[in-house]
C-alpha cells in the first residue's frame, strides 16, 4: 500500500519559533509538493521539487523553505512562524512516468496553530 | 477569475438522492483529477480522467474537452459520502491547479 507520512497531525507553535514540518513517501517519486490549505481558498503550492536538492517556489513561497536532501523526504520549514502561518499543510508525491502523469498522492494533514 | 470553478460550494442532501457537482476551467490541460477529502483531512484520488466518462461503484466523472467542463455524479447517496469534493487539473506541467472544493452533507 503505497504511504506519504507527516510527522505531526497537529502542531501548536509560538509566534518566532522555526518549525519544520516532515514529509515522507515510500513510492519511489520524483515529484514531491508542499501546500496549505485556507477555507474558502483550496489548496496553494508553497513548494514543489522535482528532484533530490532541486525545488521551485509555488504560488505562496513567502515565509517558508525547503529541504530535500533525500528522494523520499521532503521538509518544509518555517524560518519565524507567525500567526497567519496557523493552516492545514498537506504534502503530496507524484511520479513523472507517463501513465500516471500529474495523480498526486495526499500525505494526512499537519494542522499547525501558531500562538 | 479563478482558473478552475467548482459548483456548488456547499451541497447537502437525503440519503438516496443523485447528486451533481461542476467543475469548470479556464486552461488547456493534460488532465482532470476528482478528489474527496474527509473531515480529519487526508486527500484521496477518485479520478484522473482526459476525456470522455469513468466510473467507479457509485461515482461517476465526466469531462468535455470542447466545454472545459466536468462533472461529478453520485448515485444512491450515503451520509459515508460526506466530505469535500475537489477537481484540479494538470496542464502539461507535475502541477495541479486546484478549485476551492464543495462540501457535499448527505442526511439520512
Amino acid at each position: 500500500d503505497v504511504k506519504v507520512t507527516q510527522s505531526s497531525r497537529y502542531l501548536v507553535k509560538r509566534t518566532g519559533e522555526k518549525v519544520f514540518l516532515e514529509c515522507v513517501q515510500d513510492m519511489d517519486h520524483e515529484n514531491m509538493f508542499w501546500y496549505r490549505q485556507d477555507p474558502g481558498l483550496g489548496l496553494r503550492l508553497i513548494y514543489f521539487s522535482y528532484d533530490v536538492k532541486m525545488k521551485e517556489k509555488g504560488d505562496i513561497p513567502e515565509g517558508y523553505s525547503v529541504s530535500r536532501e533525500k528522494k523520499e523526504r521532503f521538509s518544509l520549514i518555517l524560518e519565524s512562524a507567525s500567526t497567519n502561518q496557523t493552516s492545514m499543510y498537506l504534502c503530496a508525491s507524484s511520479s513523472r512516468v507517463a501513465s500516471s502523469y500529474n495523480e498526486q498522492f495526499f500525505g494526512p494533514g499537519t494542522r499547525l496553530t501558531v500562538l | 477569475k479563478n482558473e478552475v470553478e467548482q459548483s456548488p460550494q456547499n451541497l447537502t442532501a437525503q440519503e438516496g438522492e443523485f447528486i451533481t457537482i461542476n467543475c469548470s476551467y479556464s486552461v488547456g490541460i493534460s488532465a482532470l483529477h476528482w478528489l474527496q477529502q474527509h473531515p480529519g483531512g487526508g486527500i484521496v484520488s477518485l479520478f484522473m480522467l482526459s476525456s470522455g466518462k469513468k466510473k467507479h461503484g457509485r461515482l461517476i466523472a465526466t469531462i468535455n474537452i470542447q466545454e472545459k467542463h466536468s462533472s461529478l455524479h453520485i448515485t444512491a447517496s450515503h451520509p459515508r459520502d460526506s466530505a469535500v469534493y475537489i477537481c484540479a487539473v494538470g496542464e502539461d506541467t507535475d502541477k495541479l491547479i486546484f478549485g476551492t472544493g464543495t462540501r457535499l452533507q448527505v442526511f439520512p
